[in-house]
């Protein structure tokens, strides 16, 4: 089915490691946007995408890096782990120039830091 | 910058109640409004969206009216189901904040819950 695929949808990891999120979509869009779910915040966005090769930060970027080296991927890195990135993950999607088409999210992936 | 403000959770109805969830908003321009669901365990899903003032979006018995003059959009079912349980996400994106089309800038959310 066409859409947004994450993986993995959970992960538990120690102080200080990296991982990255990854992030597909098939539906040919060119914006791209990573979101972090906090209980009490809504969904704040970290880093974002308007086509391949051109990436910027969102509100909540430190600690995270991306990389779009095709337009379907989007993997979302991070550096050393911390405590505070315990979150849910959402990526999303949409074509580019119509505002008034609605992302299209992921499934999430839930990461614990300990 | 842009910001959106909805109710406070969480809300707990009958089923066959009536539903509103208030939201209302801050920005520059003409922004484009969403309802945004997320089901438990689940991602977000579009509900509805509106993309003038006046205009009204609807979708699975739920409506919202964009409204210019009071800078709201508040999400209104007539009668809600155990089905309907879920977390309900206001949103907006604005091509008029400096050109940032990208960003959909979130509501807090606010969880439903329907009992049987």
């Amino acid at each position: 089915n066409a859409g947004v695929t994450q993986t993995p949808k959970f992960q538990v990891l120690k102080t200080g490691q990296s991982m990255t999120l990854q992030c597909a979509q098939d539906m040919n869009h060119e914006y791209m946007s990573w979101y972090r779910q906090d209980p009490g915040m809504g969904l704040r966005l970290i880093h974002y995408s308007v086509g391949a090769g051109i990436t910027d930060q969102g509100e909540v970027p430190n600690g995270y890096n991306v990389s779009r080296s095709t337009t379907e991927d989007f993997p979302l890195r991070l550096l050393s782990a911390a405590p505070s990135q315990t979150s849910v993950y959402f990526c999303a999607s949409r074509p580019r120039g119509d505002t008034n088409y609605g992302y299209t999210f992921g499934s999430g992936t839930r990461l614990t830091v300990v | 910058g842009d910001s959106v403000t909805q109710m406070e959770g969480p809300v707990t109805l009958s089923e066959e109640a009536f539903l509103t969830i208030n939201c209302t908003y801050t920005a520059t321009g003409y922004p484009s409004l969403f309802w945004y669901v997320q089901y438990p365990g689940e991602g977000l899903q579009l509900l509805l969206k509106a993309t003038k003032a006046d205009d009204k979006g609807s979708n699975k018995g739920f409506e919202a009216t964009y409204r210019k003059e009071t800078t709201s959009f508040h999400l209104e079912k007539g009668s809600v189901q155990v089905s309907d349980s879920a977390v309900y996400f206001c949103a907006l994106t604005n091509r008029w904040s400096g050109g940032s089309n990208y960003k959909l800038t979130f509501g807090k959310g606010t969880l439903l819950t329907v009992n049987p």
